[in-house]
């Protein structure tokens, strides 16, 4: 399978643990996206690469999230200190290039209790 | 504020109806796309729009993109089951084509 995988698929957290999530973007693509998704509402932007810079953070991007691409290929979120509203879907993307079409991995369920 | 406003939010209908579904903005877009998203998966791309007036079908669905590529919309004729998804219609912003704004979402139920 050649598509965006992401892992784990779902996470359960206690309040104030942290957690990373993991996202492989399809070989060749050099821009990543990661987007935040509640229940029966649209993709929010956090954040997107280009290669290994990071060239974008939303506001919705607070201290306690941190995003990585190290290589250039898989990318890394972590959330510190987890609290009950960061509870969501993390949908990772990437794409060849500006303006083409984006494919998306199945997203990282995350639950905080 | 959301950049995209799509109308319904929820749409529950039986199969063989024909349904429209809206995605509206101020913002003028650089093109459109439209998704469709089942539970526990990520959201799949259905078709791209880029130039305003722009119609195209496939199979029973057809999108339309605004002549002032401001909004657009998709209408599924004769829904079936197998149409039952979460809707969302998505675009770079005119100049800033970076990243995909997302519209909220139009949750859509057809009833077999």
């Amino acid at each position: 399978d050649t598509g965006v995988s992401q892992d784990p698929r779902h996470k359960i957290t206690k309040r104030g643990q942290n957690v990373t999530f993991r996202c492989d973007p399809i070989s060749e693509h050099n821009r990543l996206y990661w987007y935040r998704q509640t229940l029966g509402q649209g993709p929010e932007f956090l954040t997107y690469f280009q290669n290994e810079a990071q060239l974008e953070k939303s506001r919705l991007l607070s201290d306690r999230f941190s995003a990585e691409r190290p290589k250039g290929s898989f990318s890394t979120l972590e959330i510190q200190r987890t609290e009950q509203g960061d509870s969501a879907m993390y949908l990772c993307a990437s794409s060849l290039a500006v303006g083409a079409r984006a494919f998306f991995g199945q997203g990282t369920r995350l639950t905080v209790v | 504020t959301q950049l995209l406003e799509q109308s319904p939010q929820f749409l529950s209908i039986q199969e063989g109806e024909n349904l429209t579904v809206y995605c509206n903005s101020s913002s003028v877009f650089s093109s459109l796309q439209w998704y469709r998203q089942e539970p526990g998966e990520g959201p799949v791309l259905l078709v791209t729009v880029v130039t305003g007036g722009e119609v195209k079908k496939l199979k029973r669905l057809t999108f339309q993109f605004g002549d002032a590529r401001k909004d657009s919309s998709l209408h599924i004729t004769a829904a079936q089951p197998g149409d039952t998804g979460l809707y969302l219609c998505a675009g770079p912003l005119m100049g800033a084509t970076n990243k995909l704004i997302f519209g909220t979402g139009t949750l859509l139920a057809v009833q077999p």
